[in-house]
Order: C-alpha cells, then sequence, then structure tokens
C-alpha cells in the first residue's frame, strides 16, 4: 500500500528565507506527483505536477522535484512571503489498473511565513 | 459559479440524523471523488465516480451513501454517523477517468462535518 511522508509537519519562518518542503512514498510505480496549497476553511488547490518521467517543475517561486527511483520530492520555495502561509500537501497518481484512481495525501506540512 | 462547489459549508448534526451533502461542478468534467480529512490524517478517498458510475468504493462503511444522478453532481447521504466521522469532506473532480498522467484534480472547499 502507498503511504507518503512529508517532513516537517510544521514550519515557521522569517519572511525573505528560501525554504524545503520535504515528501517521500514508499512505491515508486507512480503516475504523478503532485503539489497542494491548503488555506484554512478553502480546499485545495493544485500548484504543480510532475509526472513520472519528468525530474522537475516550475511555477513562479515554486519549484519542485522528483526522484522517483528513490521516492522522494521536494518543494523549494523562494524568498517567502507572508502569503505563502498554508498547509502543503504532497500526493501522488497510482492507478492499479482495478480502480483507486485516486491520489495518495501525506498528512502535510503547516508552513508559517513570519512578517 | 465556477469551479467546484460544496453545500453545506458547516454542518452539525447528531448521531441519529440524516443529511446530505451537495457537490457541484461547473468544469465540464466527467469524473467526480469524495475525500475525507480526519485532523492529523492524510486525505483518505472514499469514492470515485465517472460518467455518473460509481468506479470505486474504498471500504467506506455504508452509513455514508453516494449519489451521482449527473456528471455535474454528487452528493454523499449520511445517516447513523459516529462521532469519529467528524471531519472534513471534500469533494474533486477531474476531465476524465482514469485520468492522464499530465491531469490534475480540482476540489471544493469542503463541508466541515462535526457529529455529536
Amino acid at each position: 500500500k502507498q503511504e507518503v511522508t512529508q517532513i516537517p509537519a510544521a514550519l515557521s519562518v522569517p519572511e525573505g528565507e528560501n525554504l524545503v518542503l520535504n515528501c517521500s512514498f514508499t512505491d515508486s510505480a507512480i503516475y504523478n506527483l503532485q503539489w497542494f496549497r491548503q488555506d484554512p476553511g478553502k480546499g485545495l488547490t493544485s500548484l504543480l505536477l510532475i509526472q513520472s518521467s519528468q525530474r522537475e517543475q516550475t511555477s513562479g517561486r515554486l519549484n519542485a522535484s522528483l526522484d522517483k527511483s528513490s521516492g522522494r520530492s521536494t518543494l523549494y520555495i523562494a524568498a517567502s512571503q507572508p502569503g505563502d502561509s498554508a498547509t502543503y500537501l504532497c500526493a501522488v497518481l497510482v492507478y492499479s489498473g482495478g480502480g483507486a484512481d485516486g491520489l495518495t495525501f501525506g498528512k502535510g506540512t503547516h508552513l508559517i511565513i513570519q512578517p | 459559479e465556477t469551479g467546484v462547489t460544496q453545500t453545506p459549508r458547516h454542518l452539525v448534526m447528531g448521531m441519529t440524523n440524516k443529511k446530505s451533502l451537495k457537490c457541484e461542478q461547473h468544469l465540464g468534467h466527467n469524473a467526480m471523488y469524495w475525500y475525507k480529512q480526519s485532523a492529523k490524517k492524510p486525505l483518505e478517498l472514499m469514492f470515485v465516480y465517472s460518467l455518473e458510475e460509481r468506479v470505486e468504493n474504498n471500504s467506506v462503511p455504508s452509513r455514508f451513501s453516494p449519489e451521482c444522478p449527473n456528471s455535474s453532481h454528487l452528493f454523499l447521504h449520511l445517516h447513523t454517523l459516529q462521532p469519529e466521522d467528524s471531519a472534513l469532506y471534500l469533494c474533486a473532480s477531474s476531465q476524465d477517468f482514469p485520468r492522464s498522467v499530465s491531469e490534475t484534480q480540482y476540489f471544493g472547499p469542503g463541508t466541515r462535518l462535526l457529529v455529536l
């Protein structure tokens, strides 16, 4: 059974710092890996999606990398801002052929950027 | 309305009540999903519907009963719930099922459920 672990569970840093969030997964047979952002009282917003054949994706100040063989992904946030404060979720897509085409999520990293 | 909407946003119910959660997607997608997000646990997939047919029931107790009358609407009917069922229930949609490797899911804001 696929398991996704995110480290750290919580992180608080001053504004302007660069930071790295980590995600690991136990089954390397994934189709893609996604990073989501969840704000309080709101649903999830997709930030970056990395297909299994890709190594990284970038969007603005965000960069996500994927090492499928080692079961790891990192989300790099450059020049953090208070508006980046949220819970960041990592999720992998595994299609078993018999169904279960939903995402397997980690518990998330709760990020606070101090002004 | 755009994206994925869910109603109600908050719900308090007793263990003997019957209630329903509603999800509507305005994206023209063919697949819809119910997820459960409990405190300190990862999001758990509950049900998947593709073109109004249930394609996945992830070992969910029968006190949760989904319904998908058309590709734009998804319901979760609740009856005789337990306090441990208190959680955030999220609905999502995607263009197709199964999805391509480049396709994401779009999530609604969730219904915060409290069972007393």
